[in-house]
């Protein structure tokens, strides 16, 4: 089955730019999203179809997607951006998420 | 104002089956562009897509649990159903039901709140 690899944590100073990537097979021919969940909260879509932002979501999240990564970049990361992020994708009409990452803004 | 709810039993034993339900209010699950999945989250664990139901009633499974689950939707209701069969605790955690709109590879938009339901004898 298919399967998606995120680093289990990466830690950023406020304002600086953070990188989290996924890695998957060919991952850069299908379409990556992101989800942000913050604690004891459901999952938040932050980006979408590689590089889209939904309605309502900052600027300072944007998404690549190549190769056999995907990469969810904050900009200018703020101390609320502080949560757990979890890359998706769908293979053959079958959902997979990455193992997610624990963005720390310290 | 797109909603998604879950609801379904907060403990069930070993063994036991699993019935959990999604509420929609809208959108319409017999939108052509709609399909729900089914999402669960073990304490402190990642999120694991479990199964898809889309707007032509076909129905796609988690691999590993296929054989445990069924989806299946009420169009009349706006609900979704999942059953998971032989539940056992490592299947504890928070279980979530999310709509895609536009197509198989569409995004999980809208997120319910999560039901949590334990695995305990």
């Amino acid at each position: 089955s298919y399967e998606l690899t995120q680093p289990p944590s990466v830690s950023v100073s406020p304002g600086q730019t953070a990188s989290i990537t996924c890695s998957g097979h060919r991952l850069g021919d299908k379409y990556a999203c992101w989800y942000q969940q913050q604690a004891g909260q459901s999952p938040v879509l932050v980006i979408y179809q590689d590089n889209k932002r939904p309605s309502g979501i900052p600027e300072r999240f944007s998404g690549s997607n190549s190769g056999n990564t995907a990469t969810l970049t904050i900009s200018g990361t703020q101390a609320m951006d502080e949560a757990d992020y979890y890359c998706q994708a769908w293979d053959n009409s079958t959902g997979v998420f990455g193992g997610g990452t624990k963005l720390t803004v310290l | 104002q797109v909603t998604l709810k879950e609801s379904g039993p907060v403990l069930v034993k070993p063994t036991e089956t699993l019935t959990l339900t999604c509420t929609v209010s809208g959108f319409s699950l017999s939108n052509a562009r709609m399909g729900v999945s089914w999402i669960r989250q073990p304490p402190g664990k990642a999120l694991e897509w479990l199964a898809h139901i889309f707007s032509n009633d076909e129905k796609s499974y988690s691999t590993s649990l296929k054989s445990r689950l069924t989806i299946s939707k009420d169009t009349s209701k706006s609900q979704v159903v999942l059953t998971m069969t032989n539940m056992d605790p490592v299947d504890t955690g928070t279980y979530y039901c999310a709509r895609t709109e536009g197509g198989v590879v569409m995004p999980f938009d809208y997120w319910g709140q999560g039901t949590l339901v334990t695995v305990s004898s």
